[in-house]
């Protein structure tokens, strides 16, 4: 079956406006995770869903972040009035419920988001 | 809180020869996995291994094996045979096996350069 996907796969924006990442978890995944990657650093948690749960966001870095996951499935990862310091890579990743999996996740390939 | 911390920002060894990447993690858990992912120069991550808590015996994969001191809290990633194709960078995480919630720490990474 299909992996983890991510669109679009760059992203280059002006500050201040607000831009959509959309992540397609692999089938039957409850769980999914995003992560922001600045260069070379490791990765950081922002945001995750658990099945019908409210999603920690604990991760968030401000309010202009959000993301929402439409029936289980897809998500959106929103940035509104993006700032320079906006610029990474964002991963998406997506597990089977709880320990199923044993706690792999696996990963999209990204979305490079340039704010100039 | 947890932490992870890989201590080397980068390594390199020539094909063929044996490399071990560190990681140390800070817990009060008891039941938890451990994970080293490979982020080769493509992007998209891949799980190497993983090794729960509670077992004893060091996991193995192929020519990718661990040093798991649960009481040291260190977890090393030891890489034999080197090939060109482990070129990447390796991040140690670390997930809470607690029910109702699998949020991730990650470390921030090692990267390695596999020499020719």
């Amino acid at each position: 079956g299909a992996g983890v996907s991510q669109s679009p796969s760059n992203k280059v924006t002006e500050k201040g406006k607000d831009v959509e990442l959309r992540c397609d978890p692999i089938s039957g995944h409850t769980a999914l995770y995003w992560y922001r990657q600045s260069l070379g650093q490791g990765l950081e948690f922002l945001i995750y869903f658990q099945g019908n749960s409210a999603p920690d966001k604990s991760g968030l870095p401000s309010d202009r972040f959000s993301a929402e996951r439409t029936g289980g499935s897809v998500s959106t990862l929103t940035i509104q009035r993006t700032q320079q310091e906006d610029s990474a890579v964002y991963l998406c990743a997506s597990s089977l419920a709880g320990l199923a999996g044993a706690g792999e996740q696996y990963f999209g390939p990204g979305t490079r988001l340039t704010v100039t | 809180a947890q932490t992870v911390t890989q201590s080397q920002p980068e390594m390199s060894v020539q094909e063929a020869e044996t490399v071990t990447l560190s990681c140390t993690y800070d817990t009060s858990e008891n039941n938890y996995y451990l994970f080293w992912y490979k982020q080769p120069p493509s992007r998209q991550m891949i799980l190497v291994i993983r090794q729960e808590a509670y077992k004893q015996q060091n996991a193995t994969e192929n020519r990718f094996s661990v040093n798991f001191q649960k009481a040291a809290k260190s977890f090393s990633l030891k890489i034999s045979d080197s090939q060109l194709g482990d070129t990447a960078m390796y991040f140690c995480a670390f997930m809470k096996a607690a029910s109702g919630t699998y949020k991730y720490i990650f470390g921030t990474g090692t990267r390695l350069k596999v020499l020719a």
